[in-house]
């Protein structure tokens, strides 16, 4: 069974860079799909924020590109996210998920995510 | 605001029927297949169609999708208490973006 777990600091200051890893159990990330990252702000809905694959290709949502590093290390199968210049509009709960494109080669469908982790940014 | 519009809210009694619609534009939805997210309280989202109608293995046919032009559907037959969550729709933008829709919270009377 795939299994997915955020960890990170729970608190980050505003300016400062969020940082996270994903831990993935019961699948290789070296055998493929791809592994990304989706927030969803308290009480609102889900924000895709970017992707990676095995080989190192990142995704990113154009609205965050500016921001944001995903990168993966394959010795420890795991994935990370960096955020920087985080404002309190970063607060939110980040998930981790596997993914792999639909038969049309665009739309990514997320199978497995993780439990969720939420970040506050406050000073 | 999300790129995809969904109703905030529906409702409908156990055993009933209910639809979640999802519009968007020829930029997504109109040009992409979309999935279809459940949502339970405290809990990560998890997936129940993919390509517009297929099911993923263990969701029950009671869940289907359908999609005409710019909009899709979620239909949820048999409702369940335990049917109580959140459904998020899901497609790819020409933004070169996932976008979703804002959630809809189901409740069964």
């Amino acid at each position: 069974q795939v299994q997915l777990q955020e960890s990170g600091p729970g608190l980050v200051k505003p300016s400062e860079t969020l940082s996270l890893t994903c831990a993935v159990s019961g699948y290789s990330i070296s055998s493929g799909y791809y592994w990304g990252w989706i927030r969803q702000p308290p009480g609102k809905g889900l924000e895709w924020i970017g992707s990676i694959y095995h080989s190192g290709s990142t995704y990113y949502n154009p609205s965050l590109k500016s921001r944001v590093t995903i990168s993966v290390d394959t010795s420890k199968n795991q994935f990370s996210l960096k955020l920087s210049s985080v404002t309190a509009a970063d607060t939110a709960v980040y998930y981790c998920a596997r993914h792999y494109y639909d038969s049309s080669g665009y739309c990514p469908v997320f199978d497995y995510w993780g439990q969720g982790t939420l970040v506050t940014v406050s000073s | 605001q999300s790129v995809l519009t969904q109703p905030p809210s529906v409702s409908a009694a156990p055993g009933q029927k209910v639809t979640i619609s999802c519009s968007g534009s020829s930029s997504n939805i109109g040009n992409n297949y979309v999935s279809w997210y459940q949502q339970l309280p405290g809990t990560a989202p998890k997936l129940l169609i993919y390509e517009n109608n297929k099911r993923p293995s263990g969701i029950p046919d009671r869940f289907s999708g359908s999609k005409s032009g710019t909009s899709a559907t979620l239909g949820i037959t048999g409702l369940q208490t335990g049917d109580e969550a959140d459904y998020y729709c899901g497609t790819w933008d020409s933004s070169l973006s996932t976008v979703f829709g804002g959630g809809t919270k189901l409740t069964v009377l």
